[in-house]
């Protein structure tokens, strides 16, 4: 079945390191988005890409770092730099960011905890 | 930019009772408005949409009115059932760059 398939589901960080997650999708969308999701809060904005080998930074890009070599794929990285990294990350994507529509599809979600 | 105003949660019904979650929207031109649900340690699914005026997205037996003149989205559903526990998250579209969503509104059916 097609999907965004995202992993790790969970993965526990020390302070200081660089941690990748990875969003792989089979959908033959163009665009694809990382969100962060703190507890009680809703989505926001870390990174989208409309096109292969090109990326814009959303509402909180900082202390993150994505690229887009692939169709398929858009991996987020969490810099040492990102002062507070403990969240519930989503990757998404859409067909045509172009459009009007926005309909978004979603992976499951991976859980970055600092110790 | 566009923004979007959720009622804050969390609400808690009992099975059957009828269900009614605001949203309001400040967007550009018209845009499609969505409702999505996230049930626990998920990701997002699309819930229902609606792609203009008056229209009615309806799915699983929720129902929301595209409301132009009073920018709203109103979520409702006339039964609830314990299996509809959920974050539900209101989302104006529009624009090339992303959905706006709003905070989120917990849900919980009580048996």
């Amino acid at each position: 079945d097609g999907g965004i398939t995202q992993s790790p589901k969970y993965l526990f960080r020390k302070e200081g390191q660089n941690v990748t997650l990875s969003c792989e999708q089979n959908l033959n969308h163009d665009a694809m988005y990382w969100y962060r999701q703190d507890p009680g809060q809703g989505l926001r904005l870390i990174y989208y890409s409309q096109i292969v080998n090109d990326f814009q930074k959303g509402d909180i890009a900082e202390g993150y770092s994505v690229s887009r070599e692939k169709k398929e794929s858009f991996p987020l990285t969490v810099t040492s730099a990102q002062k507070n990294p403990t969240a519930f990350y989503l990757c998404a994507s859409s067909i045509n960011p172009g459009t009007n529509t926005g309909e978004l599809f979603f992976g499951e979600g991976s859980r970055l905890t600092v110790l | 930019g566009d923004s979007v105003t959720q009622m804050e949660g969390p609400v808690t019904l009992s099975e059957e009772a009828f269900l009614t979650i605001n949203c309001t929207y400040t967007a550009t031109g018209y845009p499609s408005l969505f409702w999505y649900v996230q049930y626990p340690g998920e990701g997002l699914q699309l819930l229902l949409k609606a792609t203009k005026a008056d229209d009615k997205g309806s799915n699983k037996g929720f129902e929301a009115t595209y409301r132009k003149e009073t920018t709203s989205f109103h979520l409702e559903k006339g039964s609830v059932q314990v299996s509809d526990s959920a974050v539900y998250f209101c989302a104006p579209g529009g624009s090339a760059r992303q959905l706006t969503f709003g905070s989120g509104t917990q849900l919980t059916v009580l048996p």
